[in-house]
């Protein structure tokens, strides 16, 4: 298995540009999660879907993101516009049950720069 | 409130001496505790789960416990490809949502 893959693994926009980062989880997992890491304030969830059904997106910052689940095997998280305070590195990580305590995996996660 | 403390925030040893991390946690309830590992760049590598107090899980050179309070990541002669931030989450019953500390940096010299 591949495990969960992410792209780009860099990207770098000026503020004001429309960013888009793509996940694919890993096949025969139904939970997929939206993470943001910063120094600052660590690992942050963003949203959550189970079943490519968005379950809980309070942690979405601002109408600015949007993420969204076409099919079991591909996910995207949108930022548009951008602007500086979104740097950060965005993590995508999958689990095969939400209920059962099962480790999530993780990509190896998109670092994004806004200037 | 459901939180994870760890510490210490960083910890620095020679090659062969072991130590512990810790992961203090408050929770109605919990579901699992996780431990993960995170090198630079990278994202957080599953270890263990753990489910209950008195549980312990071996992987190599770390062995992880809990209590009902606590959990310890016991490092027996680390060498220094151990060095990495080591993240402890926990999960509430009541939530699918994993709860974070903010990790442990280990630095491991040869």
């Amino acid at each position: 298995d591949a495990g969960v893959i992410q792209s780009p693994r860099h990207e770098v926009t000026e503020m004001g540009q429309e960013v888009t980062l793509r996940c694919k989880p890993i096949s025969g997992h139904n939970s997929l999660f939206w993470y943001r890491q910063t120094m600052m304030r660590g690992l942050e969830l963003l949203i959550y879907f189970n079943n490519n059904v968005p379950i809980d997106d309070s942690g979405m910052p601002e109408d600015r993101f949007s993420a969204k689940m076409p099919n079991a095997s591909f996910s995207t998280l949108k930022i548009q516009p951008s602007e500086p305070r979104d740097s950060a590195v965005y993590f995508c990580a999958s689990s095969p049950d939400r209920a059962r305590g099962y480790g999530y995996t993780f990509g190896s996660g998109t670092r994004l720069t806004v200037v | 409130e459901d939180q994870v403390t760890q510490s210490p925030e960083a910890l620095r040893l020679q090659e062969g001496e072991s130590s512990s991390l810790n992961c203090s946690y408050t929770v109605s309830g919990l579901r699992g505790l996780f431990w993960y590992r995170q090198d630079p760049g990278k994202g957080p590598e599953f270890l263990f789960t753990l489910y209950s107090a008195g549980e312990e899980k071996e992987k190599e050179r770390l062995k992880a416990t809990l209590t009902k309070k606590e959990s310890f990541l016991h490092i027996t002669a680390p060498k220094p490809e151990d060095s990495a931030t080591y993240l402890c989450a926990v999960q509430p019953r009541s939530n699918y949502q994993l709860i974070w500390g903010a990790g442990t940096k280990l630095i491991i010299k040869p």
